[in-house]
Parts: structure tokens; C-alpha cells; sequence
């Protein structure tokens, strides 16, 4: 049951555009979300995250938007630099134990 | 501060047999969470160890076990290995009642 889904499995985008991706989740006892990052033979890195009582977060070129209703959040980042090639996972919980996580976004940004 | 830490990198077994996998914990963080992450996919909860206590499990057959040492470092065992199991094992730890997990390097299984 994969209750946070990615539905685009990759993104190419120019350097210095906005790249935007998307997550949807289904279950709606979630009230925290996540995005990591992960390179090639790396383990994920913490990125962003969100609590369910806000609807932006802010930290440097990322923005993490969360609509409640629509149970559906966005991470963009702007500008889009080489180095953020990459895979991007959403992640959500409703507890401090487990992630749910979705299948990831493989980023390619162009020169 | 010393990050998560993993060992092995890369392991590689046969069917039927048994493995251990090893996790330190980051400075400070009591609380140990175990991810299977299939090629294509997310990385799925096993189960996580806070205060050397199992705190929740995910939906992994009970051959796959754990445990977490007095100074919070931890150990994946999977017994009766399947091909199925072949996969990255990501190890993340996180401080008490934190939901922000911080992973490791990840361990990589092949099993043939």
C-alpha cells in the first residue's frame, strides 16, 4: 500500500530554472513531511521538512509547500544548480518512528 | 560530530544463508531506524530501536531481527536469506522524539 506517491520519475531542468517536484500522500494521519536528497552509492540527505500546521517552509534555494486538502506537497528549487542532480524522496510520517517514503524523482539539471 | 555509520559497504550471500549488518548511530542520537530500499523504489521501514528497545516494525517476516546496543549502535540480522533481499539496507538514526531521520551510507546486499 504506497500510501505517499511521486508520479514522475525524473525531471530535467535548465540551470538557474526552477525545478518543481511533486508528492501526493493518502493517508491523512501524516502531519510531518520530509524531502531527501540521495546521490549515487549515498545514503539520503536531509533537505527540508514541514510540519502539517504550516503551509511554507523556507531554508536557502528550497521552498517546501504543503496543501492539507489537496494532501499533495511541492518542493522547488530555485535557482537549479549542476549539483542538484540527483534523486529527491518525499517523505511523511504521523509518529516519530516510521517514514513512509515515495519512489523518488531523479533530477537532472542541464548546463 | 561523527555522522551515521555503516558496515559493511557491500556484502554478497548465498540463498539460505545469514547476515549481519551494523549501524552507528550519529552523536547524540539514541534511536536507530532500518530502511530496505529495492532498486526503483523508496526505502521501506523494517523497524527502529530507541533505548535498546524494538519501538515499531514495518511489514518484514519475522526473519529479519534486530537489536541496539548500550551505546545505541545497532545490528540487522536477516536469517534464511531469500533473492528477494537483495537491496540497499540504509541505517538512520535520530534524536529522542525527533521525526528527523539522518541516514547512513547504506550497506549493499546481493544475494545470488
Amino acid at each position: 500500500d504506497q500510501q505517499v506517491k511521486q508520479n514522475s520519475p525524473s525531471l530535467s531542468v535548465q540551470e538557474g530554472r526552477i525545478s518543481i517536484l511533486n508528492c501526493d500522500y493518502t493517508n491523512s494521519m501524516f502531519d510531518y513531511f520530509l524531502w531527501y536528497k540521495k546521490y549515487p552509492a549515498e545514503g539520503p540527505t536531509f533537505l527540508i521538512s514541514i510540519s502539517s500546521i504550516k503551509d511554507k517552509n523556507e531554508d536557502g534555494r528550497f521552498t517546501v509547500f504543503l496543501n492539507k486538502s489537496a494532501k499533495h506537497l511541492s518542493l522547488h528549487i530555485v535557482p537549479s544548480q549542476p549539483g542538484d542532480s540527483a534523486v529527491y524522496f518525499c517523505a511523511a510520517t504521523h509518529n516519530d518512528y516510521k517514514l513512509s517514503f515515495g519512489a523518488g524523482t531523479t533530477v537532472t539539471v542541464r548546463a | 560530530e561523527t555522522g551515521v555509520t555503516q558496515s559493511p559497504t557491500h556484502l554478497i550471500k548465498t540463498r539460505g544463508q545469514q547476515v549481519t549488518l551494523r549501524c552507528s548511530s550519529q552523536s547524540g542520537h539514541n534511536t536507530v531506524s532500518w530502511y530496505q530500499q529495492a532498486l526503483g523504489q523508496g526505502p521501506q521501514f523494517i523497524f527502529q530501536y530507541y533505548r535498546e528497545e524494538e519501538n515499531g516494525r514495518g511489514n518484514f517476516p519475522p526473519r529479519f531481527s534486530g537489536l541496539q546496543f548500550p551505546n545505541y549502535s545497532s545490528e540487522l540480522n536477516v536469517n534464511a536469506l531469500e533473492l528477494d533481499d537483495s537491496a540497499l539496507y540504509l541505517c538512520a538514526s535520530s534524536l529522542e522524539a525527533q521525526e528527523t531521520q539522518y541516514f547512513g551510507p547504506g550497506t549493499r546486499l546481493l544475494v545470488l
